[in-house]
């Protein structure tokens, strides 16, 4: 049983760029969730997918948009990149909700 | 709103010591409670859920309990070692809305 996999674990863009940042969900997982996390603060909740459909939002702007995949991957879509956005970006799956959740090991992204 | 604080924000103790972390939060309708580890720049690392229904749970050394009338819990860590030193965060899924409400986190730093 493979874990949560996140790709790239680290990342640069310039302000203004676009970003799109991936993960793997454990298998037999049907729910993925995205958190940003500043540095030194707790994860804030992006929002989620359940079956391919979004589940739940937190308070991000529309530049912030995912996807999730038949094989229940996602993608996190981050335009109009600022220096605010710089955070790690963390991944987490579960058996649909509300159960034990399990976190990928982030994606560090750096906005300059 | 839901908020979770974290107390202390951060934790030195020599090693061998027993210490507790606390969490508290201020919405008791909860489906459940996670406690996680994060080593620096990593992902968050599961230690424990406890159900609503649920007052404790123990692992290893670790035992984490849970009271929702008094919106608290408690990470118990028996004898600890240099290798727990770590940044420990609590969260709490709700029950209108699904998603992870996390605390700032607990630096703990374990000196041999």
């Amino acid at each position: 049983e493979t874990g949560v996999t996140q790709s790239p674990t680290h990342l640069i863009k310039t302000r203004g760029q676009q970003v799109t940042l991936r993960c793997s969900s454990q298998s037999g997982h049907n729910t993925v969730s995205w958190y940003q996390q500043a540095l030194g603060q707790g994860p804030q909740f992006i929002f989620q997918y359940y079956r391919e459909e979004e589940n739940g939002r937190g308070n991000f702007p529309p530049r912030f948009s995912g996807l999730q995949f038949p094989n229940y991957s996602s993608e996190l879509n981050v335009n109009a990149l600022e220096l605010d956005d710089s955070a790690l970006y963390l991944c987490a799956s579960s058996e649909g909700q509300p159960v034990e959740a399990f976190f990928g090991q982030g994606t560090r992204l750096t906005v300059v | 709103k839901q908020e979770v604080t974290q107390i202390p924000a951060a934790l030195s103790v020599p090693e061998g010591e027993n210490l507790v972390l606390n969490c508290s939060f201020t919405d008791s309708a909860i489906y459940n409670l996670q406690w996680f580890r994060q080593d620096p720049g990593k992902g968050l690392t599961s230690l424990l859920l406890i159900q609503s229904s649920q007052r404790e749970q123990t692992s290893g050394r670790l035992n984490a309990s849970l009271d929702k009338s008094s919106g608290r819990s408690t990470l118990y860590i028996a004898a600890s070692q240099p290798g727990d030193s770590a940044t420990y965060l609590c969260a709490v899924i709700l029950i209108r809305r699904g998603d992870m409400r996390f605390g700032a986190g607990t630096r703990l730093t374990v000196k041999p």
